[in-house]
This record gives structure tokens, C-alpha cells and sequence, in this order.
């Protein structure tokens, strides 16, 4: 079973370009998580989707960041206009509320690089 | 917002040591997670901790939920190479029906001398 799919798993864009990260989830999860990953902040939470709709999107960083969720299968994440800060890995994962554990499973990431 | 206190930030041993590594929080989670990070990859779950006091093991890596609910420990015994990667600890709450995003801690660099 294939696990979390991101793309791309790199992006180099210059300042003010718009970006869109995407995700496929693990097919029957029902949560979609994006987190960003800095050497200074570590790793937050920015959105999540429950059954595609966002339930929390108070980690938005602010408004030039947008999530959606069109479907069960598949997750953007897109910064308008990007800026140097927003350079960060990036990841999407998913779980299951029918697994017991809730265990979060991880895409590979992609990293992101605004000169 | 919730934040986890994660140390130490990097520990260099030799192989063979145990190593130990630990996370509080200044609020209440319902499950604690550690993961484990190699390069270019995403985080691995290692261990799920889900009731206060439990003590769950996974090999040679074992870890508690403590007894306040604010806290967790990870220790791994008798360290191999592979066992090189940042190790983050993770507390879960749950809101309304389901489960929320996950809090991490800054994570420990584990490096390891031949």
C-alpha cells in the first residue's frame, strides 16, 4: 500500500510566484494534517481536514497561505505571494479515526526554497 | 498555544550506551507519540502512549506517559549506528469527536560514535 504522496519534493521559486504543494492522503483516511518544518520552530501544525473539511486552521501562518481539500484523495497547499520566510519543509499526513491508534502517517515532504 | 519542553537537543554517545531523552508540557494531552526523523524523510511513529502511567516498549526503545499527563520519556538501550536520526516527542489532545494536529517538541539529535 502506497503511503502519503507529496509534490513535488522540491521547489526552488523566487519571491512573489505563487506555489502549490500537494498531497495525496493513505486511501481510507479521513484526516489530512499539513505541517511546515524550520530549524527555528521545528515542526507545526498549520491545517487539518476532517472527511475534506478544515477543522483547524488556526496555524496558518496568515493570509497568503490557503489549504483545500477538493476530495477524499487529494490536498493543496498554496502560498500567495511567497516571501524567503516561508522556506521550510513542508509535510502532509493522514490517519484513520477507524485505527484504534490514530497513528499519523507521514509523506516524504517537499521542500521548499523562496529566493 | 500548547508547547513541549524537549531535551536534550542533542546528545553524541558512544554505540552501545542507553540513551534517554525526555519532553514536558505546560498543558494536558491525552496521547503521547515519539517519532523518529531521518534525513530527506518524514517522520516515523516509534511508540503511541495513550493512558497516564502506561510504560510501553518496542524493542530496545521504551517509553512512559507520565502519571500528570504532562509529560513523557524515551530511552533506547544499548544503541546501534541506525539509531542516528532526530527523535521528537508528539502530544495529542482530542476536540469534540476527533483528533486534533499534533504538537511536537523540538526534537533530540542523536549522534553516534563508532
Amino acid at each position: 500500500d502506497a503511503g502519503v504522496i507529496q509534490s513535488p519534493r522540491h521547489e526552488v521559486t523566487e519571491m512573489g510566484q505563487e506555489v502549490t504543494l500537494r498531497c495525496k492522503p493513505i486511501s481510507g483516511h479521513d484526516y489530512l494534517f499539513w505541517y511546515r518544518q524550520t530549524m527555528m520552530r521545528g515542526l507545526e501544525l498549520l491545517i487539518y481536514f476532517n472527511n475534506n473539511v478544515p477543522i483547524d486552521d488556526s496555524g496558518m501562518p496568515e493570509d497568503r497561505f490557503s489549504a483545500k481539500m477538493p476530495n477524499a484523495s487529494f490536498s493543496t497547499l498554496k502560498i500567495q505571494p511567497s516571501e524567503p520566510r516561508d522556506s521550510a519543509v513542508y509535510f502532509c499526513a493522514s490517519s484513520s479515526t477507524w485505527d484504534f491508534s490514530n497513528t499519523q502517517y507521514f509523506g516524504p515532504g517537499t521542500r521548499l526554497t523562496v529566493l | 498555544g500548547q508547547q513541549l519542553n524537549q531535551s536534550p537537543q542533542s546528545m553524541f554517545i558512544q554505540e552501545g550506551e542507553d540513551v534517554s531523552m525526555n519532553c514536558t508540557s505546560s498543558s494536558i494531552f491525552n496521547t503521547w507519540l515519539w517519532y523518529k526523523q531521518d534525513p530527506g524523510e518524514g517522520p516515523v511513529l516509534l511508540i503511541a502512549l495513550y493512558k497516564a502511567g502506561e510504560l510501553t516498549s518496542n524493542g530496545r526503545l521504551t517509553a512512559q506517559f507520565g502519571i500528570t499527563r504532562k509529560d513523557s520519556f524515551l530511552n533506547i538501550s544499548a544503541s546501534i549506528p541506525s539509531d542516528v536520526g532526530i527523535y521528537f516527542c508528539a502530544g495529542q489532545g482530542y476536540s469534540g469527536g476527533g483528533a486534533d494536529g499534533l504538537t511536537f517538541g523540538k526534537g533530540t539529535h542523536l549522534i553516534i560514535q563508532p
